[in-house]
Formats: C-alpha cells, structure tokens, sequence
C-alpha cells in the first residue's frame, strides 16, 4: 500500500524558517517525481513544487521560488521542504504527493504550517 | 499562473447526472492532454478520479468520466450517490513541470 507521511508542521511567525518531512513508503520510492501541493485554509490546491526521481529535475510555482527548496533522499524514502521567508500567506496544509505520470496519482495526510504573530 | 476557471457550486438528486467545468488556456489544458480530477471530503486529503483527461484509476466507478474540448475539460458523475458529495478539483499540466489546479466546484447531493 503506497503512504506518504508528512510532518514538521507548526505555528511559527511570519519571516521564520521550517523545514517538512515526507515519508514514503509501499512503493520503489526512487521511481518515482514528487510534489508538493498546499491548501490554505477553506481554499483550493495550489501545486508549490516538484521534483524528479533523481533530483535532476526541480521547479517551483513563482509564489515561493527563491524562498522554498525541495530535496529528497532516496536511501531515505523521504521528501523534504525547506521553507524560508515564512509570510502569512503560506498557512497551508502542505501535501506530499506522488507523480504517477503527468498527474498526482497518491497523497499524503498533509501537515499544517500556520504563519501568525 | 491563473488558476483554471471551475463553477463554485453545482448540485444534483440521487441518480441524477452532473458535470463539473474547467476552464483553462492553450498553454495549459488546452495544450495537453493532462487533465486530471481529484475529490476531496471534508478533513480528508483529495483522491484521484481522473488522469489523462477521461481515464479511470482502478477502483473509480465508472459513473465517474472526463473528457475535454478545446480549454475547456469537464468531469461528469452520473447516478449521483450520497457518497459523492464532496469538493473537486481538476488539475492541468502547464508545461515545464509545472501544474495548475482550478478553483474547486463543491458538489451537493440533493
């Protein structure tokens, strides 16, 4: 069964730094592109960014380039998000989720990074 | 990018057919066949319903069907059941790696 465990979600303020967590696992976890999608609060999705299976591939949606960095360990089966800059508009639930071709076939449970003062 | 154009709200009796609205451009759902539905229940992470604008992952009845013509994609869900109530979502690939999402349609089961 393919899971994603996101975590490392939290109250943090605006300007602060966090870092999440995702851990896969039920599939070849090297196989396979990943993103990561968010959710503010009664709002849509918006997708944020992805990563290929080897790392040779990234992009970022223009709301968080230059602020947000995503990584992966392979050896690890885990995704990771390093957020920098936090603003208010980041409250989110953040979701890990696995490319299963040009589409998000899997999710996680999602992690809520709030950004208040 | 602009998020793709989708209805707030649509609504219909057990049984009865709906169909959710996505609009979009040529750079995205018009210029790809990479539309993709998801739903999502309240508290709940959203579920693929739809990939490849009209394919069904294993496990989705097939009430569930999409297609596409020209920007514009939609997702139909006839014998509405209770159980379909719930938030959707259509995604396109926008080229590059990159994804957008619509706005979200709020189905009501009457």
């Amino acid at each position: 069964e393919v899971q994603l465990v996101e975590s490392g979600g939290g109250l943090l303020q605006p300007g602060g730094s966090l870092r999440l967590s995702c851990a896969a696992s039920g599939f070849i976890f090297s196989s396979y592109s990943i993103n990561w999608v968010r959710q503010a609060p009664g709002k849509g999705l918006e997708w944020i960014s992805y990563i290929s299976s080897s790392s040779s591939t990234i992009y970022y949606a223009d709301s968080v380039k230059g602020r947000f960095t995503i990584s992966r360990d392979n050896a690890r089966n885990s995704l990771y998000l390093q957020m920098n800059s936090l603003r208010a508009e980041d409250t989110a639930v953040y979701y890990c989720a696995r490319s299963g071709g040009l589409y998000v076939d899997y999710w996680g449970q999602g992690t809520l990074v709030t950004v208040s003062s | 990018q602009s998020a793709l154009t989708q209805p707030r709200s649509v609504s219909g009796s057990p049984g009865q057919s709906v169909t959710v609205s996505c609009t979009g451009t040529s750079s995205d759902v018009g210029g790809y066949n990479s539309v993709s539905w998801y739903q999502q229940h309240p508290g709940k992470a959203p579920k693929l319903v739809i990939y490849d604008v009209s394919k069904r992952p294993s496990g989705v009845p097939d009430r569930f069907s999409g297609s596409k013509s020209d920007n514009t994609a939609s997702l139909t869900i006839s014998g509405l059941q209770a159980e379909d109530e719930a938030d959707y979502y259509c995604c396109s690939y926008a080229g590059t790696y990159t994804w957008v999402f619509g706005g979200g349609t709020k189905l009501t089961v009457l």
